[in-house]
C-alpha cells in the first residue's frame, strides 16, 4: 500500500533541477509533499487536491495525475537548503475511514 | 501553542522490557497517528485515531498498543520490546482525517532495543 518514490536518492549541484516521483497502487484523492532535514521531523511543503492541478512553493512545484495515480515534485535551480529527504503522503480509505500514509522517501543532497 | 510534543527524546531498552512513548498535542486535533522510520523504509503507519475513544491499526501494528482517552493524548505502548523495534518514532496530528489536512509532526523519539 505504501506509495513508491523514485529515485531513492539524488545528488545535485547548486542551481541544477530535480524531479521526484511518487506512484501509488491505490487511487489517490490527494497528495501532500513533505521535507525532512537530518535529525528533524518532516515539515509540510504543499498539497495537491485535484487531478492535473499544480501547486507552487517558491522554486518548488508539484503535479498530480489522478489517472496514473502519480505525483511529481519539481525542484528548480536547487539551493543548499533543499537538501533533505522528501516524502509524498496520501490518504487511503479502509472500511470507510481515512488513514494517512507516506511514500518510501527520496534523499536529496545539494552540493555547492 | 506547543504543537505536538513527544517524550522521551531517546530511550534504550533491553529485549522484553515494556515502555510507553508519550504524544500530546494542544491544537484540538481529532486525527492522531504514530509512525516508525527506518532507513530505506520511509515512514510507516503503526496505529492511528480519528478521535477520542477510536483507534485503528496501520500498516505495521504488531507489537504495539495504543489508546485515546482524551483528544490531546495518544500514547504508544511497547508490551515486550524486541530489537526489530529499534527505530525513530514520530507522532503526528491533523485537524481531522479529511484529505485536505496537513500533518503536524512531533520531534520524534529514538528507541534502541538491545
Amino acid at each position: 500500500q505504501q506509495p513508491v518514490q523514485s529515485p531513492q536518492a539524488v545528488i545535485l549541484r547548486e542551481g541544477e533541477d530535480a524531479v521526484i516521483n511518487c506512484s501509488s497502487s491505490k487511487a489517490l484523492y490527494s497528495v501532500h509533499w513533505y521535507r525532512q532535514k537530518h535529525g528533524e521531523a518532516p515539515v509540510f511543503l504543499m498539497i495537491l487536491l485535484k487531478g492535473g492541478e499544480q501547486k507552487g512553493h517558491e522554486k518548488i512545484s508539484a503535479s498530480f495525475n489522478e489517472k496514473k495515480q502519480q505525483s511529481s515534485l519539481y525542484l528548480t535551480a536547487s539551493q543548499l537548503s533543499y537538501s533533505g529527504t522528501y516524502f509524498c503522503g496520501t490518504e487511503i480509505t479502509t472500511s470507510g475511514t481515512y488513514k494517512y500514509i507516506f511514500g518510501t522517501g527520496t534523499r536529496l543532497k545539494v552540493l555547492a | 501553542n506547543a504543537g505536538v510534543t513527544q517524550t522521551p527524546k531517546f530511550q534504550v531498552l533491553k529485549t522484553g522490557q515494556s515502555m510507553t512513548l508519550q504524544c500530546a498535542q494542544d491544537m484540538n486535533h481529532e486525527y492522531m497517528s504514530w509512525y516508525r522510520q527506518d532507513p530505506g523504509m520511509g515512514l510507516r503507519l503503526i496505529h492511528y485515531s480519528v478521535g477520542a475513544g477510536i483507534t485503528d491499526q496501520g500498516e505495521v501494528p504488531n507489537g504495539y498498543n495504543v489508546s485515546r482517552s482524551t483528544t490531546e493524548d495518544f500514547p504508544l505502548r511497547l508490551l515486550s520490546a524486541a530489537p526489530s523495534q529499534t527505530s525513530v518514532y514520530f507522532c503526528a496530528s491533523s485537524y481531522d482525517s479529511s484529505p485536505a489536512e496537513t500533518q503536524y509532526f512531533g520531534p520524534g523519539t529514538r528507541l534502541l532495543v538491545l
